[in-house]
C-alpha cells in the first residue's frame, strides 16, 4: 500500500525558517517524482515543485522558484520542502503527494495528511 | 498554461447528473487531471489523462476530451459526492496549473 506520511503542525514567526518533510512507502521510492502543493486558508491548490530521489532533479513552478527549496534523502525515503525566512504570506496548508512526471504530463496519485504551517508576524 | 474551470460552484441534489468543464489556453493534448477534495482532507485523483478512471474509483465518474475543452461529469451525484473537484495540468516549462475548482453542495 502507497503511503505518504507528512511532518506535523507547524508554528512560526516571521522571518525564522522551516523544514517539513515527506515520508514514502509501499513503492519504489527513487523512481517516483514526490511534489508539493500549496493551499492557503479558505483557497485552492498551488502546485509548487515535483523532485526526482534517484537523481534529486527538481522542477519548480515559476512563482515559487527562489522561495522555496525542494530537496530530497533518498536514503531515508524522505523528500523535505525548506523556507530560510517566512512571512506571513506562508500561512497554509502543505501536501506533498507522490507523482508520476514525464516532460508532458504530472499526476499527483497518492497525497500526504497535508502539513499546517502557521506564520505570525 | 491557463485553465479556465466552470462553474465555480453548484448546487445539486442527491441522483443529479453534474458536469464540470476545463478549458486550456493551449494544446495539453489528453495531459488533465481531475481531483476531489472534502473539507479537511487531501485531495484525491478521479481522473487521470482526460478520461481514464483511476484504481478504485467509482464509475458514476468520467471525464472527456474535445480538443483543448475538457468535461468532468458525475452520473448519479452520492451524498459523499459532495465536495470541491479541481482540474490539473502541466506543460515542459514546469507550469503546474491547478483551475480554480468548483464547489459541489447539496440543493
Amino acid at each position: 500500500e502507497v503511503k505518504m506520511v507528512q511532518s506535523g503542525t507547524e508554528v512560526k514567526k516571521s522571518g525564522e525558517s522551516l523544514r517539513i518533510s515527506c515520508s514514502g512507502s509501499g513503492y519504489t521510492f527513487d523512481y517516483y517524482w514526490i511534489g508539493w502543493v500549496r493551499q492557503r486558508p479558505g483557497k485552492g491548490l498551488e502546485a509548487m515543485g515535483i523532485i526526482y530521489p534517484d537523481d534529486s532533479d527538481t522542477k519548480y513552478n515559476p512563482s515559487f522558484e527562489g522561495q522555496v527549496t525542494i530537496s530530497v534523502d533518498k536514503s531515508r525515503r524522505t523528500s523535505f520542502l525548506q523556507w530560510k525566512s517566512l512571512t506571513a504570506a506562508d500561512t497554509a496548508i502543505y501536501f506533498c503527494a507522490r507523482t508520476q512526471a514525464s516532460s508532458w504530463s504530472a499526476t499527483f496519485d497518492f497525497w500526504g495528511q497535508g502539513t499546517l504551517v502557521s506564520v505570525s508576524s | 498554461i491557463q485553465m479556465t474551470q466552470s462553474p465555480s460552484s453548484l448546487s445539486a441534489s442527491v441522483g443529479d447528473r453534474i458536469t464540470i468543464t476545463c478549458q486550456a489556453s493551449h494544446d495539453i493534448k489528453d495531459y488533465l487531471n481531475w481531483y476531489q477534495q472534502k473539507p479537511g482532507k487531501a485531495p484525491k485523483l478521479l481522473i487521470y489523462d482526460a478520461s481514464n478512471l483511476e484504481t478504485g474509483v467509482p464509475s458514476r465518474f468520467s471525464g472527456s476530451r474535445s480538443g483543448t475543452h475538457f468535461t468532468f461529469t458525475i452520473s448519479k451525484l452520492q451524498p459523499e459526492d459532495f465536495a470541491t473537484y479541481y482540474c490539473q495540468s502541466y506543460n515542459h516549462l514546469s507550469s503546474f496549473t491547478f483551475g480554480p475548482g468548483t464547489k459541489v453542495d447539496i440543493k
